[in-house]
């Protein structure tokens, strides 16, 4: 049972580049969410799915895409990275009806 | 949205002493979490307490939902408490937890 896995774990873009973040949950969980965490601040969030086949936006969702095609995977898309991207982004999931939320060990994102 | 304000937003300590984190929100809840980010990142769930006092060890929490706060009581503290520390809330009506903006936790030697 390997809970939420992340990958890259770090990554450097540059600028109009894209790439894809990749989230992995083998716990069942229904409930997945992409959130950022800027230097300093709290965790925002960007998007969310309630179930395979949907997905919803949440604060921050501008600049981001995401797909949730089975239960386990939830990866965000960014197209034509921007320095205001530079974040590190955490995927967690948590199964419906249960409170507790479960956290990958994030992605580093820089775009230069 | 709702608003979670956290106090104070840092805090330094010398091994051994005694702390009280805060978290105050603005709206009815029905989903409240501390969670612990270490030094390199990871974050950990402490406690889901939406109400009610819970202890973990030399960690306690307690929620009064009537009046919007939460506390983390942090005894006895060691190095290892070092990080910085999330208050998480869910509205009554929503479906995302909206986090606090932390409290910078250093505990020297």
């Amino acid at each position: 049972n390997a809970g939420v896995t992340q990958t890259p774990k770090f990554r450097i873009l540059k600028i109009g580049q894209s790439m894809t973040l990749q989230c992995t949950q083998d716990m069942n969980h229904n409930y997945m969410y992409w959130y950022r965490q800027d230097p300093g601040m709290g965790l925002k969030l960007i998007y969310y799915s309630v179930g395979a086949g949907i997905t919803d936006k949440g604060e921050v969702p501008n600049g981001y895409n995401v797909s949730r095609s089975t239960t386990e995977d939830f990866p965000l898309r960014l197209e034509l990275a921007a320095p205001s991207q530079t974040s590190v982004y955490f995927c967690a999931s948590r199964l419906q009806g249960a409170e507790g939320y479960t956290f990958g060990s994030g992605t580093r994102l820089t775009v230069v | 949205g709702i608003q979670v304000e956290q106090s104070p937003p840092d805090l330094i300590l010398q091994e051994g002493a005694n702390s009280t984190l805060r978290c105050n929100f603005s709206d009815s809840v029905n989903n409240l979490q501390w969670f612990h980010q270490n030094p390199w990142g990871q974050l950990i769930n402490l406690f889901y307490i939406p109400s009610g006092t819970k202890q973990n060890g030399r960690l306690s929490a307690t929620t009064v939902a009537t009046e919007r706060y939460s506390l983390l009581y942090i005894s006895s503290s060691q190095t290892t408490d070092s990080g910085v520390y999330f208050c998480a809330v869910k509205e009554t009506s929503g479906s995302r937890l909206t986090f606090g903006e932390g409290t910078q936790l250093t505990v020297n030697p």
